[in-house]
């Protein structure tokens, strides 16, 4: 079974711009979790999509954003970029919403790692 | 609001000593608790939780809603446990997950 894929998982960005994330879930996960890992600050929760519907959402300001499709495939987006946006974007799946599941296991995917200059 | 601290950013121990890895968590509910790992340039995994009661790679954690902690203990050290360690938390009704700042265990030859 392949694992959480993300893409891309290097980039380097200006200040103002835009920058799109992606996230494939293990087959058959239909929860997918966003989070942003910094340093100082550790996982920071952004938001979990289930079934192309956003759940839960974390304290960060409304130019991050996403979506799921249909495959349960996400996308991530921040508009505006700025430099503290500088980190790493880890992906999460899990089989259903990380609030009821039995296990509560999630599946990390390897990062996004973004730079902005 | 819930919230997950770990007070050691970094741990340095012995191989073969024991290691103790602190997490204290603030929820006025019954949360559960998990310990996720993170080896040299592997994945975040989960390592153990709270509710199973069991023993992962020779580490445990116990649940102390009287102190509210729930520190990852193992009584003796091997090479291959330096890894970053995160402490999370799960609420009820559907919460998200809360990790902690994560520590780093190093253990030495």
């Amino acid at each position: 079974k392949a694992g959480v894929t993300q893409t891309p998982r290097y980039l380097i960005k200006t200040r103002g711009q835009q920058v799109t994330l992606s996230c494939s879930p293990i087959s058959g996960h239909r929860s997918v979790s966003w989070y942003q890992q910094t340093p100082g600050q550790g996982l920071q929760f952004l938001f979990e999509y289930f079934s192309e519907t956003q759940r839960n959402k974390g304290n960060f300001p409304g130019r991050f954003s996403g979506r799921q499709f249909s495959n349960s495939r996400s996308e991530m987006n921040v508009s505006t970029l700025e430099l503290g946006d500088s980190a790493l974007y880890l992906c999460a799946s899990s089989l259903h919403r990380q609030g009821i599941s039995n296990t509560g296991e999630l599946f990390f995917g390897e990062g996004s790692r973004l730079t902005v200059l | 609001a819930q919230r997950v601290t770990q007070p050691e950013k970094l741990l340095s121990v012995f191989k073969g000593a024991p290691v103790e890895l602190k997490c204290n968590y603030s929820y006025s509910g019954s949360p559960e608790l998990f310990w996720y790992v993170q080896y040299s340039r592997q994945r975040l995994q989960l390592l153990l939780r709270h509710i199973s009661r069991e023993s992962i790679k020779g580490f445990t954690a116990d649940l102390n809603k009287g102190e509210t902690s729930f520190h990852l203990k193992k009584p003796f050290a091997q090479e291959e446990d330096s890894a970053m360690y995160y402490c999370a938390l799960r609420g009820n009704y559907g919460q998200n997950f809360v990790f902690g700042p994560g520590t780093r265990l190093s253990v030495l030859p």
